[in-house]
């Protein structure tokens, strides 16, 4: 168990609604990073806040959003849904401070649009 | 900008036979190199990471790390390879200068038995 909480596990929704995902880091972890994983792309880096504070941006859609709550707590939240969307969405936390700090990655939530 | 290469999508090996799964990088600096597990259906799991000074890394479940300057490769070796091993493997790097970690595009391990 690597500490790291997402939910929902599955979300099914259709074309063109919002959903928003949450992410509990592990305890002492002030960096949280998301990450998009589709069959033919890859881990696609999206978003990364330390402390609350956005740190990196990566190829996140401008319909796509997030953030950190004081408690370190995350969410993405996804609007205007389209069918391409469809993919597991990974956050994953770190201590941040030190460089060959490792990532800690939760189970993801299965994201389908239909 | 700092990047790592998988170059095999798959490596097949027969159970009990060492295996490599092969990554090579470019860094400016110090390289922060990782590699990472992930199994159907879940998250990444950590592997090892790279130590400053340490050409061969130990990490969890067996599996180590040989890390080449000369050669910019950091490739993941174990010496008996299990069916349980079979998953896909993910090497990545950490970008000193924006905290990026940025990862291979994987390759999927078959041990057959």
């Amino acid at each position: 168990d690597s500490g790291v909480t997402q939910t929902p596990k599955h979300l099914i929704t259709a074309t063109g609604q919002r959903v928003t995902l949450r992410c509990s880091p592990r305890s002492g972890d002030l960096s949280v990073y998301w990450y998009q994983q589709s069959l033919d792309q890859g881990l696609q880096f999206l978003i990364q806040y330390y402390n609350g504070e956005e740190r990196a941006k990566g190829n996140i859609l401008e319909r796509f959003s997030a953030q950190q709550f004081p408690d370190l707590h995350s969410e993405l939240n996804l609007s205007s849904l389209e069918l391409g969307d469809s993919a597991l969405y990974f956050c994953a936390s770190s201590t941040g401070g030190v460089l060959n700090s490792p990532l800690h990655f939760g189970n993801g939530t299965r994201l389908t649009v239909t | 900008a700092q990047s790592v290469a998988q170059p095999e999508d798959q490596v097949n090996v027969a159970e009990g036979n060492p295996l490599t799964v092969k990554c090579t990088y470019s860094v400016s600096g110090n390289p922060y190199l990782f590699w990472y597990v992930q199994y159907p259906n879940r998250g990444l799991q950590f592997l090892l990471k790279y130590i400053t000074g340490d050409n061969l890394v130990k990490g969890s479940y067996g599996f180590e790390a040989e890390f080449n300057k000369s050669q910019t490769s950091f490739h993941l070796k174990k010496p008996s390879a299990l069916v349980s091993d079979s998953a896909l493997y993910f090497c990545a790097v950490r970008d000193s200068g924006t905290y990026k970690y940025i990862f291979g595009t994987g390759t999927r391990l078959k041990v057959l038995a």
